[in-house]
């Protein structure tokens, strides 16, 4: 099986701004979660698709927002781009299969100045 | 709600040394407990998970057994290596497919 990839790996924008990043998941893998790591932290979630719906979200505000397409591929934006919102943004997917895992990105570094 | 709780780090080890990296953690229901490496640069790599009480999970010498009764999940391994140096974290997945992580704990090994 091929890995999860996202894309870009770096990226660099302005303060109000908007930016998407990409993740591209494995052939079958329904399910696909974004998550924020900032600097010397653990991942939060973001929210989680399944089957192109949204079925979960953490405390980000509305200016994060998603989306995932049928060929397995899957969007993050986000708009009015803050400070704060500097980190390195994973994504992870898994198929809908029981006890089957969660495959994670290495991730988009975004830093927004 | 759910929260993970792991040690501070950095912990800082020679090689051949004695790992443990403590992790509690707050939950309803019954959550699946996961280990996950981090390499400079790189995004997380599953170590080790353990779905049930008293499961163990291992992986490249690492060890977990999930301890429902004092609620931890600490990492150990017997003699650590170089390669071995990374960040670490302790995770639980909540019956939602949610990830709640820790806070990581970086781990430095000395030659």
């Amino acid at each position: 099986e091929t890995g999860v990839t996202q894309s870009p790996t770096h990226l660099i924008k302005t303060r109000g701004q908007q930016v998407t990043l990409r993740c591209s998941s494995q052939s079958g893998h329904n399910t696909v979660s974004w998550y924020q790591q900032a600097l010397g932290q653990g991942p939060q979630f973001i929210f989680q698709y399944y089957r192109e719906e949204e079925n979960g979200r953490g405390n980000f505000p509305p200016r994060f927002s998603g989306l995932q397409f049928p060929n397995y591929s899957s969007e993050l934006n986000v708009n009015a781009l803050e400070l704060d919102d500097s980190a390195l943004y994973l994504c992870a997917s898994r198929r809908d299969r029981r006890n089957y895992g969660y495959t994670f990105g290495s991730g988009t570094r975004l830093t927004v100045v | 709600g759910n929260s993970v709780t792991q040690m501070e780090g950095p912990v800082t080890l020679s090689e051949e040394a004695f790992l443990t990296i403590n992790c509690t953690y707050t939950a309803t229901g019954y959550p699946s407990l996961f280990w996950y490496v981090q390499y400079p640069g790189e995004g997380l790599q599953l170590l080790l998970k353990a779905t049930k009480a008293d499961d163990k999970g291992s992986n490249k010498g690492f060890e977990a057994t999930y301890r429902k009764e004092t609620t931890s999940f600490h990492l150990e391994k017997g003699s650590v290596q170089v390669s071995d140096s990374a960040v670490y974290f302790c995770a639980l997945r909540d019956n939602f497919n949610k990830f709640y992580f820790g806070s990581g704990t970086k781990l430095n090994v000395k030659p």
